[in-house]
Formats: structure tokens, C-alpha cells, sequence
């Protein structure tokens, strides 16, 4: 079975640039998260969303960041303009929305911006 | 508030020791919780999951004490392919759905 799929895998971008992260859950599952993981902070829960719906943003640091769910199957995370403490990976997640279920991730979204 | 404190290690530890890592979580109405697993540049990996009258998966030993907000994860007979960085993660929060991750506890093994 396919596991959740995230592109790009590694972007260098230049401060200022848009930058649209992507991810396809695992089918079925009906809840999504983003994360952001940095040496010093470790795993932030970013925004999750439970059937396409977003529930939890409080995480997003700051107007610049965005996320959408458009459909079952597929979910962006912006971030507009770019700054380099945005230098990070980006993991995508999935779970099914039952008791003791558990999560998901991608393989993760290095990304760094100069 | 951090909603999961674990010590970051790390803990370097020779070929088949034993080693303990804790994590306390502040959620009191947390109601599931695991070990996870990531390895260096790699995502994290579900390790196990931690039930309340405790559980083990072969030299892996989970516990949980819900009166003190802890968990742990003891590793037996400790391997190199052990060496990863291990999470702890309960699951709760005000809509019952969110994982909170540790900063995690680095383990190196040596041989």
C-alpha cells in the first residue's frame, strides 16, 4: 500500500519566493497534520485538518503560512514570502480518525531557504 | 507549557545493555499513547503503542502512569541497529486528535 507522499523531497529557494509544499494522505484516512521539525524545536504540529476540514491551526507560526485541503486526497502547505528560519523539514501525516488510532508520516519536505 | 518534556540525551550505550528513557506529558485528558522511532534524516516510524497495565514487544517494554503524567520505554539487550532517536507521543488535546511529539532521546549504541 502506498504510504503518505510528499514533494518535493528537497527545494533551495531564495528568501522572498513562494514555496508550495505537497502531500497525498494514505487512502481512507481521514485526518491530515503538518509538521515542522528544526533541531531546536523539534516536531511542531502545524495545522491539522479532520475530513478536509482545518481544526487546529494555532500552530502556524504567522500570517505567511497557509495550508489548504482541498479534497480527500491531497494538501498544500505555503508559505509566502519565504524567510531562512523557515529552513526546516516538513513532514505530512496521516491517520484514520478511530479509537488508539495512530499516525502516518511522508518521508518529508527538506527544506532550505538562502 | 511544553506538552511533552523528555530528556534529549544523549545516551550512548554499549552492546547489550539495558537503557530506560521517560517522557512526562501535561494533557491530562490524553487518552492514547506510543514510542516512536526516527532515524537520523529519515521520518519517525511507530514503535509501539503504550497501554495502561503496561506492554512489551520482545526486548522493547512500555509503561504508563496515568496518576503521574509518565511513560517510559525500556530497551533490553541493547543492538546498534538500535541507535535512532525515540518520541514520545501522547495523543489527546481539546479535540482528541492531535499528537504531540517529544524533542525525542538520542541513543547510540556501541559496539
Amino acid at each position: 500500500d502506498a504510504g503518505v507522499i510528499q514533494s518535493p523531497r528537497h527545494e533551495v529557494t531564495e528568501m522572498g519566493q513562494e514555496v508550495t509544499l505537497r502531500c497525498k494522505p494514505i487512502s481512507g484516512h481521514n485526518s491530515l497534520f503538518w509538521y515542522r521539525q528544526t533541531m531546536m524545536r523539534g516536531l511542531e504540529l502545524l495545522i491539522y485538518f479532520n475530513n478536509n476540514v482545518p481544526i487546529d491551526d494555532s500552530g502556524m507560526p504567522e500570517d505567511r503560512f497557509s495550508a489548504k485541503m482541498p479534497n480527500a486526497s491531497f494538501s498544500t502547505l505555503k508559505i509566502q514570502p519565504s524567510e531562512p528560519r523557515d529552513s526546516a523539514v516538513y513532514f505530512c501525516a496521516s491517520s484514520p480518525v478511530t479509537a488508539g488510532n495512530t499516525i502516518y508520516f511522508g518521508e518529508g519536505s527538506w527544506l532550505t531557504v538562502v | 507549557r511544553k506538552e511533552v518534556e523528555q530528556d534529549p540525551g544523549p545516551f550512548n550505550v554499549p552492546e547489550g545493555a539495558t537503557v530506560a528513557f521517560n517522557c512526562t506529558y501535561s494533557n491530562s485528558a490524553s487518552q492514547s499513547f506510543f514510542w516512536y522511532r526516527q532515524d537520523c534524516r529519515k521520518e519517525p516510524k511507530l514503535l509501539m503503542s503504550v497501554y495502561s497495565s503496561g506492554n512489551e514487544d520482545g526486548r522493547f517494554t512500555a509503561q504508563l502512569n496515568r496518576a503521574s503524567q509518565y511513560i517510559s520505554l525500556l530497551i533490553r539487550d541493547s543492538k546498534l541497529s538500535d541507535s535512532a532517536t525515540y518520541l514520545c507521543v501522547p495523543k489527546g488535546g481539546n479535540t482528541g486528535n492531535q499528537f504531540y511529539f517529544g524533542t525525542g532521546t538520542s541513543l547510540t549504541v556501541i559496539p
